[in-house]
């Protein structure tokens, strides 16, 4: 079975502070992909990064950095230099093996206050 | 980019009405989703299609069904409405395998009286 964990259910940070959101996974698959949402307020899931079980390579885009260790089983985000509108719930996913399904972690509420 | 239109963004229903969710896609993709969303317990998979006229069931599909007769168009249907039904409902849809991922719409926040 598959289990994505994300501990920090609350994060709380000032505006220009850089925050790192966890995410750990389970899975049997040897092939897998790793994904990451933003929920902001409105409520619409929006797609930010996918990698897949073979690619450890770390990914910048912006302000976003995600790295991803097989060792460790994590595939953690980090927000350097954060903003008010990086407030939002982000969720880690997996998904793999012969399935079309998504797992999802419960998701990680993050607030940046001015 | 890839739109997902979920019919309503607010619906209030009656316990035991029979209830409608409507969700269309314009990207001509093959899979389908129907998730609720709950404080605490994340987002759960209700019900997907990968085919027209297919459908699996999720993870938590006692109380509901589903209706795919046009590949842009995924249908939830809760039979009897209850109280414990109340929640945000979110559509998705994706391309091909799993290694894609999946688009979701604005989400339908139901109340059930």
């Amino acid at each position: 079975a598959q289990k994505v964990t994300q501990a920090q259910t609350e994060i709380s940070v000032v505006e220009k502070e850089d925050v790192t959101l966890d995410c750990v996974y389970e899975t049997r698959d040897t092939t897998y992909y790793l994904f990451w949402y933003k929920q902001p307020p409105s409520g619409e899931l929006v797609f930010l990064i996918r990698r897949n079980s073979f690619d450890e390579q770390n990914e910048i885009s912006g302000r976003y950095s995600w790295n991803f260790q097989k060792s460790t089983s994590s595939f953690n985000f980090t927000i350097t230099a954060s903003q008010v509108v990086d407030s939002a719930v982000y969720f880690c996913a997996l998904s793999g093996g012969s399935n079309y399904k998504l797992t999802f972690g419960k998701g990680t509420l993050l607030t940046v206050n001015p | 980019d890839v739109k997902v239109t979920q019919s309503s963004r607010y619906l209030v229903k009656r316990t035991g009405e029979k209830v409608f969710l409507e969700c269309v896609q314009d990207m001509d993709h093959e899979n389908m989703f129907w998730y609720r969303q709950d404080p605490g317990l994340g987002l759960r998979l209700i019900y997907f299609s990968y085919d027209v006229k297919m459908k699996e069931k999720g993870d938590i599909p006692e109380g509901y069904s589903v209706s795919r007769e046009k590949k842009e168009r995924f249908s939830l249907i809760l039979e009897s409405a209850s109280t414990n039904q109340t929640s945000m409902y979110l559509c998705a849809s994706s391309q091909g395998q799993f290694n894609q991922p999946q688009h979701f719409g604005d989400g339908t926040r139901l109340s059930i009286l």
